[in-house]
């Protein structure tokens, strides 16, 4: 069984598009993260949710918009998609925040 | 801003060797670690946590915490080839947020 599960993997889209990422966990944990890992590798949170509760939010683009409908999903939602949002997405969970983090295989993402 | 730092490499070391993995903090009140392996292509995965100075050891791992010095480190006896991947220091603050390096990219000859 996979524990963290994204859909799609691949992505592949317009500029001014809107694309949706989806996430689900099955390991019960109660906070789960959405992180962009950039041509860089760089990997940088971007939100956390707590029990469905937003918790962080980081200097993102108010074009990218969370969900969490429960605790074993968060969907990320980017409204007029632009060149730089290309990237990979993880969704991760924890059992707690500030504990070790399972991510999910990641989304790339590419905008042309 | 807190941030993590850590050598981007490429760190190259022949099979059978030490690799040692450094990472610095600037939050003081940093008090989860955790080193992530990353394969290219894949997602991070956990390979040690740490909460209290000293070492902690599992197999050929080996992490290493001063907090006094805001400093973490990752040792690999034995490297073997398929340890080639780029290897990620978090720091975490007990809240939710996790702040990552940008990763040493490890190199194992064979």
């Amino acid at each position: 069984d996979t524990a963290v599960s994204q859909t799609p993997k691949y992505l592949v889209t317009q500029m001014g598009n809107d694309k949706s990422i989806k996430c689900e966990q099955n390991l019960g944990h109660d906070t789960m993260y959405w992180y962009k890992q950039d041509s860089k590798k760089f990997l940088k949170i971007m939100f956390s949710y707590n029990n469905k509760e937003l918790i962080i939010n980081e200097t993102v683009p108010n074009r990218f918009s969370p969900k969490s409908p429960d605790k074993a999903h968060l969907n990320l939602h980017i409204n007029s998609l632009e060149l730089g949002d290309s990237a990979v997405y993880f969704c991760a969970s924890s059992r707690t925040g500030g504990e070790t983090q399972y991510f999910g295989p990641g989304t790339r993402l590419l905008v042309l | 801003q807190k941030e993590v730092e850590q050598n981007s490499g490429p760190l190259s070391v022949p099979e059978g060797a030490i690799a040692s993995l450094n990472c610095t903090y600037s939050d003081r009140g940093s008090q989860s670690f955790f080193w992530y392996r990353q394969y290219s292509g894949k997602s991070p995965e956990l390979i040690m946590s740490i909460y209290s100075n000293g070492d902690k050891e599992d197999g050929r791992f080996t992490a290493q915490l001063n907090k006094a010095s805001q400093y973490v480190s990752l040792l690999i006896r034995d490297s073997q080839p398929s340890d080639s991947a780029t290897y990620l220091c978090a720091v975490n603050d007990y809240g939710q947020n996790f702040v990552f390096g940008p990763g040493t990219r490890l190199s194992v000859l064979p």
